[in-house]
């Protein structure tokens, strides 16, 4: 496609429920990250995927988080049992890789908010 | 650890005014790019303007231009001629350079700049 694109672009779940997060990239790029982005804060790295490969995973706060990109291109960033604290805008990025001087910028998606309740 | 850090929470300007947010970082690295982004209120971020640290010539795109003093750590964006439309949450970032470097962005806290009629 033309951009980034994510699913559902809002998400209301009763804590302790597992949601699931989809994001399609631009066709062609191999990186994809995810960033969570609390409400009036700037986003926070959580995972970055090489193709298929989840390469940093740093960033996930908990072992309630779980991201994958099994076939390279669409990702889906599952939360277990979430809580209130989950609730933010999670934003999903892609770009060209490996990093290239001509061409260094992550193109961003519209990001899902979820709401915990 | 690379920090990133932009002390205006709020800022205001008159429509076709000038206005410039600050940033300022902190980082060991000598080769790294620098980023603003723009965040309007439909949570996509979009690209302003980019500078390598390599290049000691500031970037400009149209009315958007930076002073990035690298000695200094410090990259502000001045907007010429404000618009409306540039009413939005502006993100500094920073990004490791080099060769298998993933893109990975570092955010600031961002600024919520108002462009007044």
């Amino acid at each position: 496609g033309a951009g980034v694109s994510q699913s559902p672009r809002y998400k209301v779940a009763k804590r302790g429920q597992d949601v699931a997060l989809r994001c399609d990239p631009i066709s062609g790029h191999v990186s994809l990250f995810w960033y969570q982005q609390a409400l009036g804060q700037g986003p926070e790295f959580l995972t970055y995927f090489q193709n298929e490969a989840q390469l940093d995973k740093s960033g996930l706060p908990s072992d309630r988080f779980f991201a994958e990109r099994p076939e390279g291109s669409v990702s889906t960033l599952k939360i277990q049992r979430t809580q209130q604290e989950d609730s933010a805008v999670y934003l999903c990025a892609s770009s060209l890789a490996p990093v290239r001087p001509s061409k260094p910028e992550a193109f961003f998606g519209q990001g899902t908010r979820l709401t915990v309740v | 650890a690379q920090t990133v850090t932009q002390s205006q929470p709020e800022m205001s300007v008159q429509e076709a005014e000038t206005v410039t947010l600050s940033c300022t970082y902190d980082t060991s690295e000598s080769n790294y790019y620098l980023f603003w982004y723009k965040q309007p209120p439909s949570r996509q971020m979009i690209l302003v303007i980019r500078q390598e640290a390599y290049k000691q010539q500031n970037a400009t795109e149209n009315r958007f231009s930076v002073n990035f003093q690298k000695a200094a750590k410090s990259f502000s964006l001045k907007i010429s001629d404000s618009q409306l439309g540039d009413t939005a949450m502006y993100f500094c970032a920073f990004s490791w350079g080099g060769s298998g470097n993933t893109g990975k962005l570092i955010f600031g806290q961002g600024t919520t700049l108002q462009v007044k009629p």
